[in-house]
């Protein structure tokens, strides 16, 4: 079946440190792959997306290459501000099955000053 | 735009009772879905439908009936809420549902407990 794997939480880290968050897939069709990023209180929101191998979507200053391979889609970013404490979920799609995102468990982040 | 409206936000239940959690959204989208989301388990999908009066089963639909009427409203009912269906609900759409690559705009959720 189709699953996404995240690495646990929480991150804790301070101002200005290097993040990665990483994310493995399982998929049996050929799959889309997203970032979302969920702050305190709000709904989920769309951070960047890659829709075939190699791809490298990117927002934000986060960035995540589609990595075939070795079914990956890690999340990094070379800085990390306080504003970008929240919970971010890797998921995935496959086509022709309406449009379903698989998401995997979240991973919180939390940046101190 | 208004986006994706969900309500009530917050609500509490005593166990047997039953209510809808509705949602509304103003974009034209032709899919829309309904998640839950358990600490530590990410989301899973409840039901979800692809057009007016066309709705199917995602991956936990137990204990959750839904609708779809119109395009824009697909409101959740909990016939006999349970303990287990203590959780925080979210509804989202989206316009390309089938490509794969569709990008689902979501409501700000509703968070119920059930006693």
């Amino acid at each position: 079946g189709n699953s996404v794997t995240q690495m646990e939480g929480p991150v804790t880290l301070s101002e200005e440190a290097f993040l990665t968050i990483n994310c493995t897939y399982t998929a049996t069709g050929y799959p889309s792959l997203f970032w979302y990023v969920q702050y305190p209180g709000e709904g989920l929101q769309l951070l960047l997306k890659a829709t075939k191998a190699d791809d490298k979507g990117s927002n934000k200053g986060f960035e995540a290459t589609y990595r075939k391979e070795t079914t990956s889609f890690h999340l990094e970013k070379g800085s990390v501000q306080v504003s970008d404490s929240a919970v971010y979920f890797c998921a995935l799609s496959i086509q022709n099955q309406g449009g379903k995102l698989i998401f995997g468990q979240g991973t919180e982040l939390s940046v101190k000053p | 735009n208004a986006g994706v409206t969900q309500t009530p936000k917050f609500r509490i239940l005593k166990i047997g009772q039953s209510m809808t959690l509705q949602c509304t959204q103003d974009m034209n989208h032709n899919y829309m879905y309904w998640y839950r989301q358990d600490p530590g388990m990410g989301l899973k999908l409840i039901y979800y439908s692809v057009g007016a009066g066309i709705t199917d089963k995602g991956e936990v639909p137990n204990g959750y009936n839904v609708s779809r009427s119109t395009t824009e409203d697909f409101p959740l009912r909990l016939e006999l809420a349970a303990p287990s269906q203590t959780s925080v609900y979210f509804c989202a759409s989206s316009t390309t549902g089938n490509s794969g690559a569709n990008v689902l705009t979501f409501g700000a959720g509703s968070r119920l407990t059930v006693l």
